[in-house]
């Protein structure tokens, strides 16, 4: 596709269910961000991948967040054991390369829901 | 990391020119100033981006003054669609993510 992918675009789930979350790159993009977004608040970054590598995982809450890359494309962000605060619009985004000068594309999110 | 201050929300009449400010008072030399717009309900959208000369592209101007502390973003001419949260981000040399603030919500009046 031409644009960052991602699915499901929503999702509810019970409180304690693990889920897992799905975000395809633009093709060619060697830098992919994970950010989360809870209602009426800004964007609150969750970790970055450059190829299959995350050199940067300080933005994740806790050690029931956890994200993979693989083949330097897709990429899973994974939430064990859900908590009704989990509750938000995980965005992903994409670029080119990482560092200065460089553009990046969002997905159009996916808004989950703990109950 | 590097900070940014926007008004949390500005008004503006259709078709008018709109120019949304940013302080960056802390930014060092090497941090690009980007800004992206979030539609409702939509992901984040780039809009322009630069360093220390003033830009143009499609979409809008960024001015960016001669001690880089502050920009703004310059709207030619604003239409409805244009209402957003307007984000003005600092992209540092050493760091690998776009931090985002709290944006200026825009709201434009028919």
């Amino acid at each position: 596709g031409a644009g960052v992918s991602q699915s499901p675009s929503n999702k509810v789930t019970e409180k304690g269910k693990d889920v897992e979350l799905r975000c395809d790159p633009i093709s060619g993009h060697t830098a992919l961000y994970w950010y989360r977004q809870s209602l009426g608040q800004g964007l609150e970054f969750l970790i970055y991948f450059q190829g299959n590598s995350a050199p940067d995982k300080s933005g994740l809450p806790s050690d029931r967040f956890s994200a993979e890359r693989t083949g330097g494309s897709v990429s899973t962000l994974t939430i064990q054991r859900t908590q009704q605060e989990d509750s938000a619009v995980y965005l992903c985004a994409s670029s080119l390369r990482t560092g200065m000068n460089t553009e990046a594309f969002f997905g159009q999110g996916t808004r989950l829901t703990v109950v | 990391d590097a900070k940014t201050t926007q008004p949390n929300s500005m008004e503006s009449n259709e078709e008018e020119p709109v120019h949304l400010p940013c302080n960056h008072s802390t930014i060092s030399g090497t941090d690009y100033i980007h800004w992206y717009r979030q539609l409702p309900s939509q992901g984040p959208e780039y809009v322009i981006h630069g360093l220390t000369s003033n830009v143009n592209n499609r979409m809008a101007s960024l001015a960016i003054a001669e001690d880089r502390k502050s920009s703004t973003l310059i709207l030619h001419r604003a239409t409805l669609r244009d209402a957003a949260v307007y984000y003005c981000i600092l992209e540092e040399t050493s760091g690998s993510r776009l931090t985002f603030g709290e944006g200026t919500q825009l709201t434009v009046n028919p």
